[in-house]
């Protein structure tokens, strides 16, 4: 199933590091998020966007920093990494208007140390 | 606000026997609920919404807008059940999705 991928899938790094976690999917979808998944928080919505350089934060967006100059394309960059960043971030994609299911990717294991 | 409340981390239940997950919401309009699973070492996928109103692995929800519920049901639980599930809404004519907190099942043999 290689219609939204992820990478890396793991990732180690240290505090005040930056680093981009990549989300690529291969459908055209127009709408694109990224979600962080922890124990006893479930998943929070981080950003979003709806097309190419359209972004909107989500429920957590601090210290996280988007872009989207190509529609399957959906980076996203922790300036300046702090260990409560420390997740499995999920990327999701949705086709337009009128469907209902979000497709997700793989995950990427993040470890800030 | 919309909220989404599912109050049990953890569930665990035998095989055959019956299984709930409960999930209640928050929201002023008409919402659009829906159940996603997490098997281990595997992506989150849809497993079903209200409006399709169908059973999928044996599993069914209603939403019933009185009690702001939308559990999700299975007469008979079976191992390969065991997963991560998460209620999530979606409202306001927004794509976004809310999720909970999640709700870990373990079926037992």
């Amino acid at each position: 199933d290689a219609g939204i991928t992820q990478s890396p899938r793991y990732k180690i790094t240290e505090t005040g590091r930056q680093v981009t976690l990549m989300c690529h999917q291969t459908w055209s979808h127009s709408y694109m998020f990224w979600y962080r998944q922890d124990l006893g928080h479930g998943l929070r919505l981080i950003y979003y966007s709806a097309a190419a350089d359209i972004t909107d934060k989500g429920e957590v967006p601090d210290g996280y920093v988007v872009s989207r100059s190509k529609t399957e394309n959906f980076p996203l960059t922790l300036e300046s990494a702090t260990r409560s960043q420390t997740s499995v971030y999920f990327c999701a994609s949705v086709a337009p208007a009128g469907a209902y299911e979000q497709y997700f990717g793989p995950g990427t294991r993040l470890t800030v140390t | 606000a919309q909220r989404v409340t599912q109050p049990e981390k953890l569930l665990s239940v035998f095989k055959g026997a019956p299984v709930e997950l409960k999930c209640n919401y928050s929201y002023s309009g008409s919402p659009e609920l829906f159940w996603y699973v997490q098997y281990s070492r595997q992506r989150l996928q849809l497993l079903l919404r209200h409006i399709s109103r169908e059973s999928i692995k044996g599993f069914t929800a209603d939403l019933n807008k009185g009690e702001t519920s939308f559990h999700l049901k299975k007469p008979f639980a079976q191992e390969e059940d065991s997963a991560m599930y998460y209620c999530a809404l979606r409202g306001g004519g927004s794509e976004k999705l809310v999720f909970g907190k999640g709700t870990k099942l373990t079926v037992n043999p």
